[in-house]
């Protein structure tokens, strides 16, 4: 399977400032998926990254406070901005597998607010 | 809202016995459903995948599936202390995006 690679593992930051995840992929992917775990809770996907178009946000995620950028097939980012202590949490890169829609995931890039 | 449930836990079980986790899901469309591992301070890990009703088995691992319930379980026999995890049950629903479970804690006691 394909390795996926994200930096930074764990950042702690400022209220209201900014901080860029990238993700890097070993093979070329159509989708890459960007997930946030807040503490104790489950996956929830932001939004879906198509190479050469718009990131497509989930409900209730919008683009200026999670700008996308895809610029090729094999990368991502994932910018959280204006952060504020809800903004802690585990984000996570994901691609699909080739068999019935699975998903494999990056480490992930712990987050924590002050 | 597509909902997937799943006992939080900490299920407790000793260290050679099944363990049997559950989830039910609110979309009768879903198709795909899957079970994923997470240690602590880890990503999750795909552990297995099912998409038929009945069991499939993989080593220690047994997926159940019975759709017309809308539930889905995995049964870990020989339970390990190693198998301590947190365990996430998500389906792809009808628009082809996996959601996810809150997940259920494991302990496996030596």
């Amino acid at each position: 399977s394909a390795v996926i690679s994200q930096k930074p593992s764990r950042d702690i930051c400022q209220r209201g400032t900014s901080l860029t995840i990238q993700c890097q992929v070993d093979s070329q992917v159509t989708m890459m998926f960007w997930y946030r775990q807040q503490p104790g809770q489950s996956l929830t996907l932001i939004a879906t990254a198509n190479q050469g178009s718009e990131a497509t946000y989930e409900s209730g995620f919008v683009i200026d406070k999670f700008p996308i950028s895809r610029p090729n097939l094999t990368f991502s980012t994932l910018t959280v901005s204006n952060m504020s202590p809800e903004d802690s949490s585990i984000y996570l890169c994901s691609i699909q597998g080739e068999n019935t829609g699975e998903l494999f995931f990056g480490e992930g890039s712990r987050l924590t607010v002050l | 809202q597509k909902e997937v449930e799943q006992n939080s836990g900490p299920l407790s079980v000793p260290e050679g016995a099944i363990a049997s986790l559950n989830c039910t899901y609110s979309d009768r469309g879903s198709q795909s459903f899957f079970w994923y591992r997470q240690y602590s301070g880890k990503s999750p890990e795909l552990i297995m995948f099912i998409y038929s009703n009945g069991d499939k088995e993989d080593g220690r691992f047994t997926a159940q599936l019975n759709k017309a319930s809308q539930y889905v379980s995995l049964l870990i026999r020989d339970s390990q202390p190693s198998d301590s995890a947190t365990y996430l049950c998500a389906v792809m629903d009808s628009s082809y995006k996996l959601i996810f479970g809150s997940g259920t804690r494991l302990l496996v006691r030596p």
